[in-house]
């Protein structure tokens, strides 16, 4: 079945610096990447996704790169500000369950002041 | 964003007894919903795909007959854990797939505590 490597999996930045989070993924025919911020005890918010026949996607401070040959995608933040604290979750899929999606281990990343 | 809800938010329950866990999708339809399980600091894991009119399809390890899963219609899944020990107590959250949209969103999650 597919696996979902996440690294690192805490990240501590100061405000304004950038943040990258990697992951891969094993399965050739996952088409599917999406990135997932949780605030402790809350649900995991989607922030951005990309699809495979697609190599770059940016939305304000987010964008999210994935090179499907290498199959590895990653979401960068720029210009961190302390909200941005959370764990971050990639996943990707579809998988064997369908649409279900495979999830990294998750990444904590800290902005501080 | 869909907006997913989830009900009840936080649940304590004696071992033994069953809890029930509602997952609905307020704004959209979805065929396809899906229930993890979430311990302190860990990853969601995968329990079971609940498809609607069908029965679901759960993932290895996990006990389809500890776990009901019922989809009985586009908006509404729901999850018992039956019999429920100690070893049950973790965060569930449900997603719901917006076909549309071809995104899943996630509810807000149920805690629930096994004394």
């Amino acid at each position: 079945g597919e696996n979902v490597e996440q690294h690192p999996s805490t990240l501590s930045v100061q405000e304004g610096d950038s943040a990258v989070i990697k992951c891969t993924y094993s399965d050739s025919a996952s088409n599917y990447f999406p990135w997932y911020k949780q605030e402790l005890g809350k649900r995991p918010q989607l922030i951005i996704d990309i699809r495979s026949n697609v190599g770059e996607k940016k939305d304000q401070r987010i964008a999210v790169t994935l090179n499907k040959t290498a199959k590895h995608f990653s979401l960068h933040i720029t210009e961190t500000q302390p909200e941005d604290s959370a764990v971050y979750f990639c996943a990707a899929g579809p998988t064997n369950s369908g649409y279900a999606l495979n999830f990294g281990k998750g990444t904590s990343l800290l902005v501080t002041p | 964003g869909a907006v997913v809800s989830q009900h009840p938010s936080w649940v304590i329950c004696k071992s033994g007894t069953s809890v029930k866990i509602e997952c609905r999708s307020l704004d959209f339809q979805a065929t396809t919903m899906f229930w993890y399980r979430q311990f302190p600091k860990q990853s969601l894991m995968l329990m079971a795909t609940s498809n609607e009119g069908s029965k679901a399809t759960y993932e290895q390890g996990v006990e389809k007959d500890k776990f009901l899963i019922n989809h009985a219609s586009l908006t509404l899944s729901t999850l018992t854990v039956t019999s429920a020990h100690p070893e049950d107590s973790s965060f569930y959250i449900c997603s719901a797939r917006d076909s549309l949209r071809e995104t899943q969103y996630f509810g807000p999650g149920t805690r629930l505590l096994v004394l």
